[in-house]
């Protein structure tokens, strides 16, 4: 199956500090990418949409200012956690769907953890 | 908008024995389904999706899910499960076109033993 790859898999910041996390979808083209957060124990939230070229979509409750979200090309989306804050240590992941098709395909998440 | 509901939260059984993890979703458009499982300290793998066609989906690794279009439901299915099955299974929703997104339920937690 497609691959999406997600850098890095572990981070840890201070608080205050921004921190990006790159999505890449390594064999295809993915002209929607998703970030989804999840905590212990939880199931994935949806942060926000990105499209390749435009503004993302972000999910109520997500402060788009907190979380960045840039989608410059075909095959790459980061996120970027700005002036973090203990309470943003959760573990991220994306995920991007095909231009051509339905299916979505995950990272293998990064784990932020924010001292 | 879309919701997604699984009602098992944590499921126990033992080795050999059948599964059926619940999933309904509420929508009232054209929906595509999927099943994703994440094994402890993996990332989330798609196990069986749907978009069309024959209602009974066949995944990897011996499962199965059948749509039910009247019950709203996507129910997955193992008629013999193995150790190596303990993980946390997702059921997710999406509406189709361009604009779709993918909607998780809360996951149900499958230990089976020994």
């Amino acid at each position: 199956g497609a691959v999406v790859s997600q850098h890095p898999s572990w981070v840890i910041c201070k608080s205050g500090t921004s921190v990006k996390i790159e999505c890449r979808s390594l064999d295809f083209q993915a002209t929607t990418m998703f970030w989804y957060r999840q905590f212990p124990k939880q199931s994935l939230m949806l942060m926000a949409t990105s499209n390749e070229g435009s503004k993302a979509t972000y999910e109520q409750g997500v402060e788009k200012d907190k979380f960045l979200i840039n989608h410059a090309s075909l095959t790459l989306s980061t996120l970027t956690v700005t002036s973090a804050h203990p309470e943003d240590s959760s573990f991220y992941i994306c995920s991007a769907k095909l231009s051509s098709g339905n299916t979505i395909y995950f990272g293998e998440g990064s784990w932020l953890t924010v001292v | 908008a879309q919701s997604v509901s699984q009602h098992n939260h944590h499921v126990i059984l033992s080795e050999a024995a059948s599964l059926e993890l619940g999933c309904n979703y509420s929508y009232g458009g054209t929906v595509n389904l999927f099943w994703y499982v994440q094994y402890p300290g993996q990332h989330l793998q798609l196990l069986l999706k749907y978009f069309s066609g024959d209602p009974l989906v066949k995944g990897i690794k011996g499962f199965e899910a059948e749509f039910i279009k009247s019950k709203f439901s996507f129910n997955l299915r193992k008629p013999s499960v193995q150790w190596s099955d303990t993980a946390e299974y997702f059921c997710a929703v999406s509406t189709t076109g361009t604009a779709s997104k993918l909607t998780f339920g809360t996951g149900t937690r499958l230990q089976v033993t020994l």
